[in-house]
């Protein structure tokens, strides 16, 4: 199985600060034959379901503000709010889609400080 | 917009099967891979398994000889069975969707349902 660790489990950032959370996968989700990274990040909120903010690592979903950022490639991923927002209050899930079973991180809970 | 409702039991008894249904509605359940996935209370996120558009499924190992994932083109609805069940089935569990066709991506949920393993 693919293990997927996050980091911090837990941040604290100001208003209009920015939060940086890193996915470390235990393997590369990198599939050489078309250069993709099978990994996506998602928003969950108190009492409801994720909400995809990216895939292919970077790729952001339709809707999401760009104040949200994907990068990294292979085994190394971070995913970045450029300016935290109250709305932003939530824990962080990256996630590989790159081989069976799939997994995700253990969540990144992000706070205002 | 496509939405995604869970239904089944919240409480089912040790050893019993659990049986959830999702409803899709805004959209046709076919072409789409359907997946399913569950979170314990206040844990994280643990993968179940998939149906593809094909009809072919893929589970999680560690659940792979109690779990059966299936559609019903006729009702547009997805389905989960997982039998055997103990107390560490308990969580909430998640109804989800290709973001769009023939994609495994998830990028539709359900609101989820909790379901409670208890005598």
């Amino acid at each position: 199985d693919i293990v997927m660790t996050q980091s911090p489990d837990s941040l604290a950032v100001s208003l209009g600060e920015r939060a940086t959370i890193i996915c470390k996968s235990s393997q590369s989700v990198l599939y050489s034959s078309n250069n993709k990274n099978y990994l996506a990040w998602y928003q969950q909120k108190p009492r409801q379901p994720p909400k995809l903010l990216f895939y292919w690592a970077s790729t952001r979903e339709s809707g999401v503000p760009d104040r949200f950022s994907g990068s990294g490639s292979g085994t190394d991923f971070t995913l970045t709010i450029t300016s935290l927002q109250a709305e932003d209050v939530a824990i962080y899930y990256c996630h590989q889609y790159y081989s069976s079973p799939w997994t995700f991180g253990q969540g990144t809970k992000v706070e205002i400080k | 917009q496509v939405q995604l409702q869970e239904s089944g039991p919240g409480l089912v008894k040790p050893s019993e099967t659990l049986s959830l249904t999702c409803t899709v509605s805004g959209d046709s359940i076919s072409n789409h891979y359907w997946t399913w996935i569950r979170q314990p209370p206040g844990k994280g996120l643990e993968w179940i398994g998939f149906i593809s558009y094909t009809g072919s499924t893929n589970y999680n190992p560690s659940l792979k000889s109690r779990v059966t994932i299936s559609v019903d083109t006729s009702k547009n609805q997805a389905s989960l069975k997982l039998s055997s069940v103990t107390a560490a089935d308990t969580a909430v569990y998640f109804c989800s969707r290709g973001r769009s066709a023939q994609t495994s991506i998830i990028g539709y949920w359900g609101q989820g349902t909790l379901v409670t393993v208890s005598s």
